[in-house]
């Protein structure tokens, strides 16, 4: 069974960089897509982008200045990186798997952004 | 970007019978050449992630009761649940991926009557 978790701090600064981690069990990184998909009250659910297993990746437009996705196949992991934070940020995080739809998704992890 | 638009933003139904949700998009999501529609159905229950009801707008996920039925093409769909049960209510979404940015619709929340 495919299990991803999320990680990272729930709380960061206006302006820093917010920085994820999600852990891959169950199953291999390789030939898959993974993307992350934030909720807020305010926005709902925004994908944010894929990336291939390979590194290709296709970020939304609305955030692509600001986000950087990497992954480590090695350990099974997926990150994403988005700089310069505001409190339009502030969101629950999901971690995914598929390239179109999302047949796994992770928990998420809700990240505030705040002084 | 495709905008998508649910409806009704909220519904209320009684156990045992038929809820129907609609979901349109800005523009087409048909894929002519394979006769696809880039679309797929989510139901969010509180606390959880999402989880996939159907994709190519019709294509039930594995494991998905068969009460759950998605139809629809081009830019009008709707997902129908039929037989109401007590553990459907949720949020519903669609979501297109027929071109990125990929995008969802507004959600439509599912109550019992």
């Amino acid at each position: 069974q495919v299990l991803l978790q999320e990680s990272g701090p729930g709380l960061v600064k206006p302006s820093e960089t917010l920085s994820l981690t999600c852990t891959v069990s169950g199953g291999s990184i390789s030939n898959y897509y993974w993307n992350w998909i934030r909720q807020s009250p305010g926005k709902g659910l925004e994908w944010i982008g894929y990336m291939y297993y390979s590194g290709r990746t296709s970020y939304n437009p609305s955030l692509k200045s600001r986000v950087t996705f990497s992954i480590d196949t090695s350990k099974n992991l997926v990150s994403l990186k988005l700089t310069s934070v505001t409190a339009a940020d502030t969101a629950v995080y999901y971690c995914g798997r598929g390239g179109r739809w999302n047949s796994y998704w992770g928990q998420g992890i809700l990240v505030t952004v705040s002084s | 970007d495709i905008v998508m638009t649910q409806s009704p933003g909220s519904l209320a139904v009684s156990l045992g019978e038929r809820a129907t949700i609609n979901c349109k998009s800005s523009q087409s999501v048909l894929y002519s050449p394979e006769n696809k529609n880039y679309l797929a159905w989510y139901q969010q229950k509180p606390g959880q992630p999402p989880k996939v009801l159907a994709y190519w707008a019709s294509t039930r996920e594995s494991g998905v009761p068969d009460r759950f039925s998605g139809g629809g093409s081009g830019t009008d769909f709707t997902l129908t649940i039929s037989n109401l049960q007590a553990e459907d209510v949720a949020v519903y979404y669609c979501q297109q991926f027929y071109t990125t940015p990929y995008t969802f619709g507004q959600g439509t929340r599912l109550e019992i009557k």
